[in-house]
């Protein structure tokens, strides 16, 4: 059970726009922490998307957004391309535990 | 170019022990803290360990503290993983990590550690 939740799956087709949120709780998003999203095939090195909860690193393209509202956040792509198929984590910080804390992933499928 | 090179993985016993090495190039590596992150076979990413610039502070998931220590060399541009007693649990892909502003900016590849008989 990861201490931040997301959907298992999410899907679209080409050119479509698919959300995926990221649930925390008082302790860590809640408390004021930033979220952190990454891009992750398997087999390869995890890929930072957006860091403090909107900022996309240099070479991202703007087509990957990120928002943050209460103890939630959510990771929005626009104009779904086939390369974009991957599992995506949200990250933060969480007080309690004192470290950080990743949601459980979310398998993103390109129709 | 910024770089993360982790080596030292493994098939290794069940009780055994295995040192995980980090090589970072392309920064200033004394600058950063560094962190530890794993995913099991099947399973999602989860944070291990992270260690200051200076190596003065450690900070390691609670249910492998006693078991996994995080140290650096700045000279070496080099941070590792020490397990020990090891089980089948943790079995897993080991990524090494620059983490800034308590995010990951920069990783590595990866190390397969398989804990098996």
């Amino acid at each position: 059970q990861s201490v931040l939740t997301q959907p298992p799956s999410v899907s679209g087709a080409p050119g479509q726009r698919v959300t995926i949120s990221c649930t925390g709780s008082s302790s860590n998003i809640g408390a004021g922490y930033d979220v952190h999203w990454y891009q992750h095939l398997p087999g390869t090195a995890p890929k930072l998307l957006i860091y403090g909860n909107i900022n996309r690193p240099s070479g991202v393209p703007d087509r990957f957004s990120g928002s943050k509202s209460g103890t939630s956040a959510s990771l929005a792509i626009s104009g779904l391309q086939a390369e974009d198929e991957a599992d995506y984590y949200c990250q933060s910080y969480d007080t309690r535990l004192s470290g950080s804390v990743f949601g459980g992933g979310t398998k993103l499928t390109v129709l | 170019e910024m770089q993360l090179v982790e080596s030292g993985g493994g098939l290794v016993q069940p009780g055994g022990s295995l040192r995980l090495s980090c090589a970072a190039s392309g920064f200033t590596f004394s600058s950063h803290w560094m962190t530890w992150v794993r995913q099991a076979p099947g399973k999602g990413l989860e944070w291990v360990a992270s260690i200051n610039q200076d190596g003065g502070k450690e900070y390691c998931l609670d249910s492998l503290k006693g078991r996994f220590t995080i140290s650096r060399d700045n000279a070496r541009y080099s941070v590792y993983l020490q397990m020990n007693s090891l089980s089948a649990e943790d079995t897993a892909v080991y990524y090494c990590g620059r983490f800034f502003s308590y995010h990951m900016d920069v990783w590595g590849k990866g190390t397969t550690v398989i804990v098996s008989s």
